[in-house]
């Protein structure tokens, strides 16, 4: 068993519609929740983190941590054509150096 | 400011040839990271250092891969001889400080292995 699953997709919605994007993860020692996103031939950028349990929101993007069900989401609001990349979601413990364990990303796209 | 970079961006080499990667982090960064990522999967941390010293590559192929950053800035990542499997891309990422949360990536280079 991986230490974060995430299915890969692709997902493919309609502009404007909202999209949800999970992990799982089986170690319950990570304390940090991580989601990047991947544009095609890019490397990944940090969109946002939480530190344990809770949400998160920034503009259009909410975090949220379920660590009694080990599940982290990502909502993505008013989804835009821009939004299509691959969203890696990404985790690490505390206290130890910044070794990330990514999931295996999933791809989306957002269509006109 | 100036974000990592790598070269070449691509390469092409024949299984049991030699390859080297370079990279420059953000000027400042005392974390240098490499990262294996093979199409459809997440990266996977191969070494990390903080200066020039190495604070984890459990997950490099000793055997074949090798990595040094000279004056802790500027890294190199060597793979001899290569094996298609190693067909990837290789991602550098830097950060300020080994506990930060945020990692900055680079473009990364696409390897394959013929």
């Amino acid at each position: 068993q991986k230490e974060v699953e995430q299915d890969p997709g692709p997902l493919s919605v309609p502009e404007g519609a909202i999209v949800s994007l999970n992990c799982t993860y089986s170690n319950s020692a990570f304390q940090y929740f991580m989601w990047y996103r991947q544009y095609s031939r890019k490397g990944p950028e940090l969109l946002m983190y939480t530190y344990s349990s809770g949400n998160k929101e920034d503009g259009r993007f909410t975090a949220q941590v379920d660590k009694s069900s080990k599940y982290i989401s990502l909502f993505i609001r008013d989804s835009q054509p821009s939004d299509s990349a691959t969203y890696l979601c990404a985790m690490r413990y505390t206290g130890t150096a910044s070794k990330l364990t990514f999931g295996t990303g999933t791809r989306l796209q957002v269509t006109l | 400011e100036a974000g990592v970079a790598q070269s070449p961006r691509y390469k092409i080499i024949e299984k049991r040839q030699s390859v080297a990667f370079w990279c420059n982090p953000i000027s400042g960064h005392a974390t240098l990271y490499w990262y294996q990522q093979i199409l459809g999967q997440g990266p996977k941390l191969l070494i990390q250092f903080q200066n020039n010293g190495v604070v984890d590559d459990s997950q490099l192929p000793k055997d074949r891969f090798s990595a040094e950053r000279l004056k802790g800035v500027d890294s190199t990542l060597k793979i001899q001889p290569a094996k298609l499997e190693d067909s990837a891309v290789y991602l550098c990422a830097s950060s300020l400080r080994t506990t930060d949360t945020e990692a900055f990536f680079g473009q990364g280079t696409r390897l394959t292995v013929v």
